[in-house]
């Protein structure tokens, strides 16, 4: 297996830009997490889905990141317009849930966005 | 909230020795899992070991073991015979019985001398 597929590994933008991050998760998985890491604040998460659908989205910061999940193999997480401290590492996550056995949390690589 | 705690932003080790990294962790639930990840420079989070609450026997994987004291809420992992790959970001985390968040302490950052 892949693994979890996270595009791009980085991206450098401008203020107020719109940015997309893209996620690919494990095949089979049911459950898709969006998480942040930041120096300041650690890993927080941003929103989960189960099964394509919003399950949890209290972690978001702000209506200006939205998330979504289209089909099973593909979730986006934008931020429109982009702030500078939005800068952070972007990690999309994906298992089974424990009706499907449970299996640990898979991480992709991250997405090291940095808005100037 | 639960929250997780880890109290060491850094540690140290020689290579070939042992070290013990602290997590504790705040909850009222009996049902849960306690985790722990490590984060190289690579930044891939990769789990290292997990433990269920239910269970009183310490999880361990080859030289990863964990302390587990659920009374105290404690969750260390000690690392035997350290090598050098080990040097990276260990996390802890916890996720309650039923839910499916996950909910990570800020980290320790373990450095292995040669």
């Amino acid at each position: 297996d892949a693994g979890v597929i996270q595009s791009p590994r980085h991206e450098v933008t401008e203020m107020g830009q719109e940015v997309t991050l893209r996620c690919k998760p494990i095949s089979g998985h049911d459950y898709l997490f969006w998480y942040r890491q930041t120096m300041m604040r650690g890993l927080e998460l941003l929103i989960y889905f189960n099964n394509n659908v919003p399950i949890d989205d209290s972690g978001m910061p702000e209506d200006r990141f939205s998330a979504k999940m289209p089909n099973a193999s593909f979730s986006t997480l934008k931020i429109q317009p982009s702030e500078p401290r939005d800068s952070a590492v972007y990690f999309c996550a994906s298992k089974l849930g424990e009706g499907q056995g449970n299996s640990p949390l898979h991480f992709g690589n991250g997405t090291r966005l940095t808005v100037t | 909230a639960q929250t997780v705690t880890q109290s060491q932003p850094e540690m140290s080790v020689q290579e070939a020795e042992t070290v013990t990294l602290s997590c504790t962790y705040d909850t009222s639930e009996s049902d849960y899992y306690l985790f722990w990840y490590k984060q190289p420079p690579s930044r891939q989070m990769i789990l290292v070991i997990r433990q269920e609450a239910y269970k009183q026997q310490n999880a361990t994987e080859n030289r990863f073991s964990v302390n587990f004291q659920k009374a105290a809420k404690s969750f260390s992992l000690k690392i035997s015979d350290s090598q050098l790959g080990d040097a990276a970001m260990y996390f802890c985390a916890y996720r309650e019985g039923g839910s499916e968040k996950l909910v990570f302490g800020k980290g320790t950052k373990l450095t292995v001398n040669p």
